[in-house]
């Protein structure tokens, strides 16, 4: 079965200090990654996407996910984190079969940042 | 260019009535998902459709759920007979025609209370 599975439910970090989201997928095939991020009472807003090429791809508001092929991962990354990055964060697979282009979720993580 | 919408954005029904969730997708986008958030958990894939056309509803509930996306206006989720389970976030988001590396663009949800 395809999965997406986020392993820390919160991430606390400092202002200032790099931070990472972690993310591993279960899918056949290539994957089609994703990361979006969730502010309170909003909607999801992408963030970043791999579909090929770098291992390393940029995104929006400075973040950026490293791909990893053997270890399944796509871990989301920042250098510099901000209090306004704190929101919750979803890694997500797209799932191609038959005709569907589904997104299949992580169980998403909260971001703290802490001034 | 008009991100997705969808409304209402809050709504509110006692146990037994019709729920009624429109969701108007970004121009030129002819690819419409419905996913549903509920509380402290991630997002499930409910049903992708194309003008006319239910292309995946493999998770939509059996029963009282329903989706259509004729060929004029929004998108409908239509739950019948609501029960205090039905109570989510609906999300709707949109893509571009065909089955490429797009991400899909996400609205800002309708909250559905169910009394």
């Amino acid at each position: 079965a395809q999965s997406v599975a986020q392993p820390e439910d919160q991430v606390n970090v400092a202002e200032g200090n790099p931070l990472t989201v972690k993310c591993t997928y279960s899918v056949s095939g290539n994957p089609y990654l994703f990361w979006y991020v969730q502010y309170p009472n909003r909607g999801l807003q992408f963030l970043l996407k791999y579909i090929t090429g770098d291992n390393l791809v940029k995104g929006s508001y400075g973040f950026e996910a490293e791909f990893n092929k053997s270890q399944t991962s796509f871990h989301l990354k920042k250098p510099s984190a901000l209090v306004s990055d704190s929101a919750l964060y979803f890694c997500a697979v797209r799932v191609f079969s038959g005709n569907t282009g589904k997104l299949i979720f992580g169980q998403g993580t909260t971001l703290q940042v802490k001034p | 260019n008009a991100g997705v919408m969808q409304n209402p954005r809050h709504l509110v029904r006692r146990r037994g009535q019709e729920a009624r969730l429109r969701c108007s997708p970004m121009k030129g986008h002819s690819h419409v998902y419905w996913y549903r958030q509920l509380p402290e958990e991630g997002l499930k894939f409910m049903v992708y459709l194309q003008k006319e056309n239910i292309i995946d509803e493999s998770g939509m509930p059996k029963e009282r759920f329903s989706a259509e996306f004729p060929k004029e206006g929004p998108s409908i989720l239509r739950i019948q007979q609501v029960v205090r389970g039905d109570s989510a976030a609906y999300f709707c988001a949109s893509s571009p025609p065909g089955t490429g590396s797009y991400e899909q663009y996400f609205g800002p949800g309708t909250r559905l209370t169910v009394t």
